[in-house]
């Protein structure tokens, strides 16, 4: 079975604090991908990044980062000098490359991330 | 270009009633998955359509539920009848191909509520 972790249920944190959000994964496929999404107030969820099992490399995208470690499951997500902006919250997802589920997304339960100016 | 959209926004009904959801994805998207929030869960699947036809209806909770996508465009989720456990946000998202290959896009969600 798949099943995504996102053991902080909230955080809160002041403008220009950098801030991580932890996601642990669970699966027996050797290939999956994994996502996050971040969700505004107003309702939608918005794609940040996809990462396939092959590519640990980290990525950088402006002030946020994500680091994919196999060996521990996790697929964090820090965000650098944040803004109030970054108020939301945010989802990490797996989905796996197999045939008669592909595209179905497991999420986490969500973490809050609150900043204040 | 506009996104994907959903109606109506917020839905309170009474227990026993019958609520239908619609979802409009992206023009041309041929994929459209149906998803569910219950307060504080996990986001969950219910199901995929590609085109007109069910892929991947595995996340459906039970025969109260009935998901149409007439003609490949919109698609609607008729719940009936609505039990107190089927409260929760329901989200629609579309993609041009297959994901994970292809970006799910989602819409801002139905609430419901049931009383």
């Amino acid at each position: 079975a798949q099943k995504v972790t996102q053991a902080q249920t909230e955080i809160s944190v002041v403008e220009k604090e950098d801030v991580t959000l932890d996601c642990v994964y669970e699966t027996r496929d050797t290939t999956y991908y994994l996502f996050w999404y971040k969700q505004p107030p107003s309702g939608e969820l918005v794609f940040l990044i996809r990462r396939n099992s092959f590519d640990e490399q980290n990525e950088i995208s402006g002030r946020y980062s994500w680091n994919f470690q196999k060996s521990t499951s996790s697929f964090n997500f820090t965000i650098t000098a944040s803004q109030v902006v970054d108020s939301a919250v945010y989802f990490c997802a797996l989905t796996l490359d197999r045939g008669s589920t592909l595209g179905r997304l497991y999420f986490g339960r969500g973490t809050q991330l609150t900043v204040w100016p | 270009e506009a996104g994907v959209t959903q109606f109506p926004s917020h839905s309170v009904i009474e227990k026993g009633q019958t609520v239908t959801l619609r979802c409009d994805p992206i023009s041309g998207h041929d994929n459209l998955y149906w998803y569910r929030r219950v307060m504080g869960k996990e986001i969950k699947f219910l199901l995929h359509f590609v085109k007109e036809s069910k892929q991947d209806e595995s996340g459906m909770p039970n025969n109260r539920f009935l998901a149409e996508r007439t003609g490949g465009t919109y698609s609607t989720l008729k719940v009936q009848p609505a039990e107190l456990e089927d409260s929760g946000v329901y989200f629609c998202a579309s993609s041009q191909g297959r994901a994970p290959y292809n970006e799910q896009f989602f819409g801002p969600g139905t609430r419901l509520t049931v009383l």
